[in-house]
């Protein structure tokens, strides 16, 4: 099976620089998917990683580490837009995805 | 980029009703598509993968014969939540991955809009 930790909540204050961890056991896995999703709405794409290392996308950037099992989502330039829920996700071989419980995000002015 | 849109976004039921929820892809072809239910402040838990001409594969512990799932076509999957009880009010978000937007095996997961379901 597969177990994927984040902590439950964090608060950061904007303009400022977030770090949001995912740590994972697995078997195996295609690549490790970050996606945001504010209340009442779905889930939307930020960021994936294949291998190990940093992927930088604008004011998002994930970073991968397949030998420590670690996953780490890097929020810059906070707005407070940013406050909503982020989910870490392991793409299971192409079958399903299996998400992590999700880090809420508040941003404080 | 790809689109999956869901409907009724919001439904309101009695207890022990039928609600049918649909999922299509809109611009790409989805052999399968997933079927997540989300609890307030929780996770998305999948319940069952829904295959294109066959029949869906269920996660452990998800009722196959209360959560029918139809996937008739390659742009359009079902979901009925039958015989509804207020313990069934939820999220529910399908998903769909488009294979061609990206190497085999990596293409990111769609989501549609998601439904809310409420059971009086």
């Amino acid at each position: 099976g597969q177990n994927i930790d984040q902590p439950t909540e964090m608060t950061a204050t904007e303009g400022a620089i977030v770090q949001i961890n995912c740590t994972y056991q697995t078997s195996g896995f295609n690549g490790l998917f970050w996606y945001q999703q504010h209340a009442g709405e779905a889930p939307t794409f930020l960021s994936y990683n294949v291998l190990d290392g940093l992927e930088e996308k604008g004011r998002f950037s994930s970073f991968l580490s397949r030998s420590k099992g670690y996953s780490y989502l890097l929020l810059k330039e906070l707005q407070m837009k940013d406050s909503a829920s982020y989910l870490c996700a392991l793409d299971n071989y192409g079958q399903n995805f299996v998400f992590g419980p999700g880090t809420r995000l508040s941003v404080l002015p | 980029g790809a689109v999956v849109s869901q409907h009724p976004s919001r439904v309101i039921c009695k207890s022990g009703t039928s609600v049918k929820i649909e999922c299509r892809s809109l611009d790409f072809q989805a052999t399968t598509m997933f079927w997540y239910r989300q609890f307030p402040k929780q996770s998305l838990m999948l319940m069952a993968t829904s295959n294109e001409g066959s029949k869906a594969t269920y996660e452990q512990g998800v009722e196959k014969d209360k959560f029918l799932i139809n996937h008739a076509s390659l742009t359009l999957s079902t979901l009925t939540v039958t015989s509804a009880h207020p313990e069934d009010s939820s999220f529910y978000i399908c998903s769909a991955r488009d294979g061609t937007s990206g190497p085999i095996n990596t293409g990111e997961l769609f989501f549609g809009e998601g439904s809310r379901l409420t059971v009086l």
